[in-house]
């Protein structure tokens, strides 16, 4: 089955840098999604991404956050400058134009110092 | 605003033993229901969904049932093997939407 590639897999920063996640998502799909899980909490939607632009954000996806597809195979989040709440999971995820399955990569394991 | 509440685990279960994991949730209209797991070191899978009420998913051996009077989204299986040793997530997507909103995830352990 095809497979959406998370890297790196883990990622250790220290507050006020800059950090890139980078995902390759299914080659044939339109939908890309960013979520993130903090420790012991829920998954949370980040941001939907959809024709080359944001189609919906959550309330955490604030000027700290970036998305970006600039190759046509890839799929970015930029976090601007990290805080320490920024320390999570963070997962990728693709879907075909038939919206019916959404496809997870294995996720970033993302920890600010 | 949508949310979804699963019961809290850890759970640890012999092998052969029933599961229950219990999920409820909130939402705006008639949501399509999900259950999705999480394997060591690998990305969430759809296991199994339902996109209306009564309706009932199935796969490997799990199966919920969408209760639109109870809001419920229960994941059973009759007889657990180790190999079912996963974080479980169950979500919601509100018609029109694109995103999931998800519990928080149960981890469960099957012990041989």
């Amino acid at each position: 089955e095809p497979e959406v590639t998370q890297t790196p897999s883990h990622q250790v920063t220290q507050m006020g840098q800059e950090v890139i996640l980078r995902c390759v998502p299914i080659s044939n799909h339109l939908y890309f999604y960013w979520y993130r899980q903090i420790l012991g909490q829920k998954v949370e939607f980040l941001v939907s991404f959809y024709n080359n632009e944001i189609s919906e954000k959550s309330e955490i996806f604030d000027d700290q956050f970036s998305v970006e597809r600039p190759d046509g195979s890839n799929f970015t989040l930029k976090i601007r400058s990290t805080k320490l709440e920024d320390s999570a999971m963070y997962f990728c995820a693709s879907m075909g134009l038939n919206n019916e399955k959404l496809f997870f990569g294995s996720g970033t394991q993302l920890s600010v110092l | 605003g949508n949310s979804v509440t699963q019961m809290e685990g850890p759970v640890t279960l012999s092998e052969e033993a029933f599961l229950t994991i219990n999920c409820t949730y909130t939402a705006t209209g008639y949501p399509s229901l999900f259950w999705y797991v999480q394997y060591p070191g690998e990305g969430l899978q759809l296991l199994l969904k339902a996109t209306k009420a009564d309706d009932k998913g199935s796969n490997k051996g799990f199966e919920a049932t969408y209760r639109k009077e109870t809001t419920s989204f229960h994941l059973e299986k009759g007889s657990v093997q180790v190999s079912d040793s996963a974080v479980y997530f169950c979500a919601l997507r509100v018609q029109g939407a694109q995103k999931l909103v998800f519990g928080q995830g149960t981890r469960l352990t099957i012990n041989p």
